[in-house]
């Protein structure tokens, strides 16, 4: 059992060129999220999808796409990139919405745009 | 307004003191709320959840929920060095799918 798995851990993009960040999990979970996390900041929520099929915007989506295909898996497309999208980058999935709901984070994606 | 708040710190206790951290929102329709933590260099783990107004205790930690005043709160007891942190407040938006989390506290334990 995986959980949720985060590819590549680390990269460098010069302005301008495009990528995707992906994020996998094995836990049958309906809701995945993917958050940036600035240096000595919070998690600031970009998108975030219910099930297969169905995304939506969180706080900070400008610069950014995303698809939910099958429920594995939630990649995040950058395109353009910015140097102000330079972060730290978390998926995240739960199973359900409730008050015991508990996030399962991957590890984390290092994204510096130069 | 922030949807959530919280003071960014560094927030200094020395060892075996309680630790407070506080965290206000302005959605009145939230109904959960969390506390997660995250060590240098790593992924947020949750430490508790609370969605009934009072006190809830796991520990040596004990959250605390006023939906009247909008304030969420954390407290740690009997603070250890391996409590020091960035305590992340988070809750469940009005939603019921999107999960907004504060700016975090970074909490130092001195010996």
């Amino acid at each position: 059992n995986a959980g949720v798995t985060q590819t590549p851990k680390f990269r460098i993009l010069k302005i301008g060129q495009s990528m995707t960040l992906q994020c996998t999990q094995d836990m049958n979970h309906n809701y995945m999220y993917w958050y940036r996390q600035d240096p000595g900041m919070g998690l600031k929520l970009i998108y975030y999808s219910v099930g297969a099929g169905i995304t939506d915007k969180g706080e900070v989506p400008n610069g950014y796409n995303v698809s939910r295909s099958t429920t594995e898996d939630f990649p995040l497309r950058l395109e353009l990139a910015a140097p102000s999208q330079t972060s730290v980058y978390f998926c995240a999935s739960t199973p359900i919405i409730s008050g015991a709901n508990v996030l399962t984070f991957g590890a984390g994606s290092r994204l510096t745009v130069l | 307004q922030k949807e959530v708040e919280q003071n960014s710190g560094p927030l200094s206790v020395p060892e075996g003191a309680i630790a407070s951290l506080n965290c206000t929102y302005s959605d009145r329709v939230s109904q959960s709320f969390f506390w997660y933590r995250q060590y240098s260099g790593k992924s947020p783990e949750l430490i508790m959840s609370i969605y009934s107004n009072g006190d809830k205790e796991d520990g040596r930690f004990t959250a605390q929920l006023n939906k009247a005043s909008q304030y969420v709160s954390l407290l740690i007891r009997d603070s250890q060095p391996s409590d020091s942190a960035t305590y992340l407040c988070a809750f469940l938006g009005s939603s019921a799918s999107k999960i907004i989390f504060g700016s975090g506290t970074r909490l130092s334990i001195r010996p």
